[in-house]
């Protein structure tokens, strides 16, 4: 089955860093682009940026370059999302998609499962 | 970055009605758009793909049309697992963008 698996919940107070995973089985884990996708209490749905597994190239949205970090380790088929100061408006469910891409189509087919991420003092 | 407008925002139907949800882009997107279904505390899933092709395994009561800038996504007959949130996403340019969301009430 191919699926993509993140981390669990996290309570933080605002300064303090994380990472987050999330860990693809089922397929082979280079061949497909990984995004990340904030979705804030109630709200709908941002992406954040993407990365290559295959060489780890990035890019971001402009509304999140700056203020997140996303990188992958191709061996062990895990992409993350990290913060190095984490700030109250920081505080959203947060997915990884896959990306499945052809000539004529583009979409997100996979998804995780969402880790929520609360940041409070 | 392309801004993605779904109308309307909510929306009650009964079940077996035939429902209709808009999906506007601010610049062409060509075909590059999709729709996902969004259960209450679940993830996104992927419903239409390129406008109007069927991901495998969604029910064919969901179909998609358009090209540009104007998009529907319709539900023939409604079900009562279709209760949710439906979002559009172009994946024409970066950033990718999503509509606000319609919310479907049975």
């Amino acid at each position: 089955e191919v699926q993509l698996v993140q981390s669990g919940a996290e309570v933080k107070k605002p300064g303090e860093s994380l990472r987050i995973s999330c860990k693809g089985s089922g397929y082979t884990f280079a061949n497909y682009w990984l995004s990340w996708v904030r979705q804030m209490p109630g709200k709908g749905l941002q992406c954040m940026g993407r990365i290559d597994p295959s060489d780890s190239y990035t890019d971001y949205s402009p509304s999140f370059q700056g203020h997140v970090t996303i990188s992958a380790d191709k061996s062990i088929s895990t992409a993350y999302l990290q913060w190095s100061s984490l700030k109250a408006s920081d505080t959203a469910i947060y997915y990884c998609a896959r990306r499945r891409y052809t000539s004529t189509s583009d979409a997100f087919d996979i998804w995780g499962q969402g880790t929520m991420v609360t940041v409070s003092s | 970055d392309i801004q993605m407008t779904q109308s309307p925002s909510s929306l009650s139907a009964s079940v077996g009605d035939r429902v209709t949800i808009t999906c506007r882009a601010s610049q062409t997107v060509s075909n590059y758009l999709n729709w996902y279904q969004q259960k209450p505390g679940k993830a996104p899933n992927l419903l239409i793909f390129a406008a109007s092709s069927l991901e495998g395994g969604v029910p064919s009561r969901f179909s998609g049309s358009g090209s540009g800038t104007e998009f529907t996504l319709t539900i023939s007959s409604l079900q009562p697992e279709d209760f949710a949130t439906y979002f559009c996403q172009q994946s024409y340019s970066i950033p990718r963008t999503f509509g606000q969301g319609t919310k479907l009430e049975i």
